[in-house]
């Protein structure tokens, strides 16, 4: 029973536009949440994170934001460039804080 | 800055056959951290340790084995290999529990 769901397997974007990636989980004790993103042949690398605390945090061109009643967060990425077609993964803390739990992935595809 | 390595990076393994992926930190971090990656199926977690001499199953623990002599090394191992073992390992290590992990550049294994 998947704990973190990222429904959408695919995502293209036009460079200059919008990427809105999104991410839903089912428990909500989780109280940590990241993102992160894998080029192909690459180990995953951080990218941002929030705190349940938080509805949201930016980093440059990366949002992130956080609905806790809706036990949903979000990536935005303003302006997309061609250099984030990758693979982006959602995280959860678990509950002991002792390890992440990682959702299926989008494959993101920015064309120029 | 070596960070996390792993090795081998690709490996051809027969059925029943066993092998041990290596892997080491120079990070000095406490918390290790294994994970397959099926394609389509995100990162799942096999095993983690929060410190030298402790171990603990993840979600996916059948059919490997782990052992943390040491801060720096992190092995894995398959014994008696199967083909549903035929999948990209990453290794993983963090200072800080679920935050800020640092992943290998992974092994990808088949088993035929």
């Amino acid at each position: 029973d998947q704990q973190v769901k990222q429904n959408s397997p695919s995502l293209s974007v036009q460079e200059g536009r919008i990427s809105i990636l999104n991410c839903d989980y089912t428990n909500s004790m989780f109280d940590y949440f990241l993102w992160y993103k894998k080029y192909p042949a690459e180990g995953p690398t951080f990218l941002i994170s929030i705190s349940s605390i938080k509805d949201k945090n930016e980093d440059g061109r990366f949002t992130v934001f956080l609905n806790k009643s809706a036990k949903h967060l979000s990536l935005h990425i303003v302006p997309s460039q061609p250099g984030d077609s990758a693979v982006y993964f959602c995280a959860v803390s678990n509950q002991a804080g002792t390890a992440l739990i990682f959702g299926k992935g989008t494959t993101l595809s920015v064309s120029s | 800055n070596a960070g996390v390595t792993q090795t081998p990076k690709f490996h051809i393994l027969k059925i029943g056959q066993s092998m041990t992926l290596q892997c080491t930190q120079d990070m000095n971090h406490n918390y290790m951290y294994w994970y397959r990656q099926d394609p389509g199926m995100g990162l799942k977690l096999i095993y983690y340790s929060v410190g030298a001499g402790i171990t603990d199953k993840g979600e996916v623990p059948n059919g490997y084995n782990v052992s943390r002599s040491t801060t720096e090394d992190f092995p894995l191992r398959l014994e008696l290999a199967a083909p549903s073992q035929t999948s990209v390992y990453f290794c993983a290590s963090s200072q800080g529990g679920a935050y800020g992990y640092t992943f290998g550049s992974g092994t990808r294994l088949t088993v035929v």
